[in-house]
């Protein structure tokens, strides 16, 4: 079956640890993009990429790093540099041919202990 | 500065009757609206959307109204199921800028009552 994946569904690092969040989409998308949500707020962009080797800055981008070197995966690496980040965290793509229609993978509920 | 607003956290409606979850917008660069449907502990799933062409889409249940001189959208659900019962996030785009990624309101939690 077609689908984003992300693993894994729960995450724990220790302060001062950097940690990389898997997705992974089987269906053939061009542009992906990472989000995270806190409790009570909505989803907020920190990485996106429109294409393969090209990535942009989402509104809150700081502590985080991302790579695209194949169509179907989007890691997101949590540094150690930012200041909070147990957050569930949302992978999602789309095809260039949907207006602006994000398909969202199941999430990863990252804990810093 | 929250430039899409979901002011209601939380609603609730009895099965069987209408819901609507309203969401507002500063931005007047945003060209694309969408609704999305959320579990706990799950991603959230497309509902319906609308272009800033269009005052109103329908598919289904769900109907989405857009007001372009208040910067207002209105997702409606008739009749309410218990499945319905979910988070709503009204989300928006400024495709025309460029730029990329949906800018979020913070949801509204839609209770069914049986």
């Amino acid at each position: 079956d077609g689908g984003i994946t992300q693993s894994p569904k729960y995450l724990f690092r220790k302060e001062g640890q950097n940690v990389t969040l898997s997705c992974e989409q089987n269906l053939n998308h061009d542009a992906m993009y990472w989000y995270r949500q806190d409790p009570g707020q909505g989803l907020r962009l920190i990485y996106y990429s429109q294409i393969v080797n090209d990535f942009q800055k989402g509104d809150i981008a700081e502590g985080y790093s991302v790579s695209r070197e194949k169509k179907e995966s989007f890691p997101l690496t949590v540094t150690s540099a930012q200041k909070n980040p147990t957050a569930f965290y949302l992978c999602a793509s789309r095809t260039q041919f949907s207006y602006n229609e994000q398909f969202f993978g199941p999430g990863t509920r990252l804990t810093v202990l | 500065d929250q430039q899409v607003k979901q002011n209601s956290p939380s609603l609730s409606v009895q099965e069987g009757r209408i819901s609507i979850l309203n969401c507002d917008y500063t931005n007047s660069m945003f060209d694309y609206f969408l609704w999305y449907k959320k579990y706990p502990a799950e991603g959230p799933t497309f509902l319906i959307s609308i272009s800033s062409i269009k005052d109103k889409n329908e598919d289904g249940r769900f109907t989405v109204f857009l007001n372009k001189s208040a910067k207002h959208l209105s997702l409606h659900i008739v009749p309410s199921q218990p499945g319905d019962s979910a988070v709503y996030f009204c989300a928006a785009s400024a495709h025309v800028s460029g730029a990329d990624g949906l800018t979020f309101g913070k949801g509204t939690h839609l209770i069914i009552q049986p």
